[in-house]
Formats: structure tokens, C-alpha cells, sequence
């Protein structure tokens, strides 16, 4: 079972607004990061370190972070975005080194 | 920029050994501050993470605990590349495997993946 909690999906009007929530223990020692997955191709990192993007990823894409909780926003979603997001970061148990969330499947209506 | 490049067999019968390749382009294997790793991405979807190994004036290799006793990970520096091999495999195992870059830092991202091979377990 996964260490970080993400809803399962949620659904965005082309050019709003949506965030995307993920949750665990680890995330209050160690920082977040986002990966974005389109339908048999490999997930593309798209925030890094909590809050830094990759050279190439479109600054709609923002992440932060308090506590328990990181979070993605995608400011004024485009069709494009429309994808899986998984977050990630070091696991709080020995055991446990990576740990993935479950994924949230976004729809850009 | 980095390339990761996967090869090797999409079927394999239960019992027997999955054996997978990650050949690198733009980066050493032997790289001083980032590791390597293995991740599976079940039929359901989700991500695990299977194993790691990185060079620090030695080679280092940590395994999921959950395929710890079945699992070996290789670098190869004179193909400058690294291997995946999980034993006695199931179909529980069926999956698309992908090899990765930990960036390093300490900040535990991985920046780069391999294209995915699509795994089956089933005789």
C-alpha cells in the first residue's frame, strides 16, 4: 500500500485552475516531487524539490508544500495536461526508500 | 542530455528469471552523485519502487524489502549500463518496468526514465 494518499481523480474547465493534493508522514521530512503520465508513454518529472520545475515544464505548473501535504497546481489548464500526476519522495520507514502516491487522473473538460 | 535505453524479453514464464537491461547516454553509470534504479508500474497503475545502485568510490545497491530476496541489480561500466534481474517471478510481477535517474543532492527525484518495457509473466 502506498505511504502517500492522492485522490483519485479530479476534473478542470479548460483554462482554470486545479490543484492536486498528496499526503503522508514522509512529506513533513522529506520533499515532494510530481510526475506527469500520458497513456503508455514513461512519467516526465514536472516539480522537483517541493516547489522547482525542470528546464522545459511550462510555469502553469506550481508546486508547495506545509506539513503532511504537498500539493501541484496547474494554473489555466490546457487540454495537453490532461494526464495522470503521481507524487513521490523518500519513504519515512527504513524499508521503504522511494515512495510513490497512488496517482490522480486529471481531466481537462 | 541523459538517454536511458531499455532492452530485453516482454514474456516470461512464472518461476523463471526477468532479466532486463538500461543502457545510459550522457551520463556515467559510475557517476559519483546519482543512482540508478529500477521502478514497476503494476496493471492497476501504481508505482513501486524496486531497487538502486550508485557508485561512491564503491558500488552500493538497495532493494524494496518486499522483492529483496529475489531481486539483483548490476552495473556494467564497460557497456556503461545496468541490469535488472528478479527471480522466481509470478505473475504478480506483470508489469511495465522502467529504469531511472536519482538526480541526487539528497533530494530523492528521478529525472530521467527509460521508455517502459511491458513485462508479462505467463507460460
Amino acid at each position: 500500500s502506498s505511504e502517500l494518499t492522492q485522490d483519485p481523480a479530479v476534473s478542470v474547465a479548460l483554462g482554470q485552475t486545479v490543484g492536486i493534493t498528496c499526503q503522508g508522514d514522509s512529506l513533513r521530512d522529506y520533499h515532494a516531487s510530481w510526475y506527469q503520465q500520458k497513456p503508455g508513454l514513461a512519467p516526465v518529472l514536472v516539480i522537483y524539490d517541493k516547489t522547482k520545475r525542470p528546464s522545459g515544464i511550462p510555469d502553469r505548473f506550481s508546486g508547495s508544500s506545509s506539513g503532511n501535504t504537498a500539493s501541484l497546481t496547474i494554473t489555466g489548464a490546457q487540454a495537453e495536461d490532461e494526464a495522470d500526476y503521481y507524487c513521490h519522495s523518500r519513504g519515512s520507514k527504513i524499508d521503504h526508500l522511494y515512495v510513490f502516491g497512488s496517482g490522480t487522473k486529471v481531466t481537462v473538460l | 542530455q541523459v538517454q536511458l535505453q531499455q532492452s530485453g524479453p516482454g514474456l516470461v514464464k512464472p518461476s523463471q528469471t526477468l532479466s532486463l537491461t538500461c543502457a545510459i547516454s550522457g551520463d556515467s553509470v559510475s557517476s559519483n552523485n546519482v543512482a540508478w534504479n529500477w521502478i514497476r508500474q503494476s496493471p492497476s497503475g501504481g508505482l513501486v519502487w524496486l531497487g538502486r545502485t550508485y557508485y561512491r568510490s564503491e558500488w552500493y545497491h538497495d532493494y524494496a524489502v518486499s522483492v529483496k530476496s529475489r531481486i539483483t541489480i548490476n552495473p556494467d561500466t564497460s557497456k556503461n549500463q545496468f541490469s535488472l534481474q528478479l527471480n522466481s517471478v509470478t505473475p504478480e510481477d506483470t508489469g511495465v518496468y522502467y529504469c531511472a535517474r536519482d538526480a541526487g543532492g539528497g533530494l530523492y527525484y528521478f529525472d530521467y526514465w527509460g521508455q517502459g518495457t511491458l513485462v508479462t509473466v505467463s507460460s
